[in-house]
C-alpha cells in the first residue's frame, strides 16, 4: 500500500523556470492538501482540496496553483520559480478534514 | 494572531519524565485536534487525534482538549530518547473554511539521557 506518492523527491531550478509538483493517493481520500515546510518552522498550507473538483486557497497561496486532476491526483505548480520558494514541499490527504492526515514523503525544492 | 501557535522551545525533559506540550488556536469554532510528530529530515506521522473536550490515552501519549480556553495539550509520560523530535499541533477550520487544516510552527523535545 503506497499510501501517498509524491514526486520528484528532489529538484533544482533556476529563477523563472516552471515545474509541477506531482502527488497521488490511493486510499480513495476526498481531501488533499499541500504544504511548504522551511526550515525550523511547521507545515503552511498552500492550498487544499476539500473533495474532486473543488480548491481553495491556503495560508501561503501566492506564486502557486494547483490542480485537482481526479480524485487521486492534486498538482502544484510553480509558474515562475523564485527563491524564497526553495523549500520542502509536503502533499497530504484524508477523509475529510476531521480525519487525520497521510503524509508523502515530501519534495525538496532548491531555486537558485 | 497565527491561527495556531506552539511554544517553538526546544522543550529538554530528562529520560523517564513526563514531557508536556502546548497548543492554542484562534478559532472558537474549530472541531478536529491533531498532534503529529516530525523527525529530522522526515514527514509528519500521526500520534494522536482527539474531537471532545477532556483527556483521550493511548498508550504513553494523553492530548488534552480544553475547548472553552482554545488550547489542545500533548502529553508523554516515561519520556524516551526516541520521542526526541518535532511535535506538531493542527486544527481543523470552522464553518466557511471548515475544510482546511492549520499546523502550528511545532515545538521541538529534546529527552536527555
Amino acid at each position: 500500500n503506497a499510501g501517498v506518492t509524491q514526486t520528484p523527491k528532489f529538484q533544482v531550478l533556476k529563477t523563472g523556470q516552471s515545474m509541477t509538483l506531482q502527488c497521488a493517493q490511493d486510499m480513495n481520500h476526498n481531501s488533499m492538501y499541500w504544504y511548504r515546510q522551511d526550515p525550523g518552522m511547521g507545515l503552511r498550507l498552500i492550498y487544499y482540496s476539500a473533495s474532486e473538483g473543488t480548491t481553495d486557497k491556503g495560508e501561503v497561496p501566492n506564486g502557486y496553483n494547483v490542480s485537482r486532476l481526479n480524485k487521486r491526483e492534486f498538482s502544484l505548480r510553480l509558474e515562475s520559480a523564485a527563491p524564497s520558494q526553495t523549500s520542502v514541499y509536503f502533499c497530504a490527504s484524508s477523509q475529510n478534514s476531521n480525519q487525520p492526515q497521510h503524509f508523502g514523503d515530501g519534495t525538496r525544492l532548491s531555486i537558485l | 494572531q497565527k491561527e495556531v501557535e506552539q511554544n517553538s522551545g526546544p522543550l529538554s525533559v530528562p529520560e523517564g519524565a513526563i514531557a508536556s506540550l502546548n497548543c492554542t488556536y484562534s478559532d472558537r469554532g474549530s472541531q478536529s485536534f491533531f498532534w503529529y510528530r516530525q523527525y529530522s529530515g522526515k514527514s509528519p506521522e500521526l500520534i494522536m487525534f482527539i474531537y471532545s473536550n477532556g483527556d483521550k490515552e493511548d498508550g504513553r501519549f494523553t492530548a488534552q482538549l480544553n475547548k472553552a480556553s482554545q488550547y489542545v495539550s500533548l502529553l508523554i509520560r516515561d519520556s524516551q530518547p526516541s520521542d526526541s523530535a518535532t511535535y506538531l499541533c493542527a486544527v481543523n477550520g470552522a464553518s466557511s473554511s471548515a475544510s482546511k487544516i492549520i499546523f502550528g510552527s511545532g515545538t521541538r523535545l529534546s529527552i536527555r539521557p
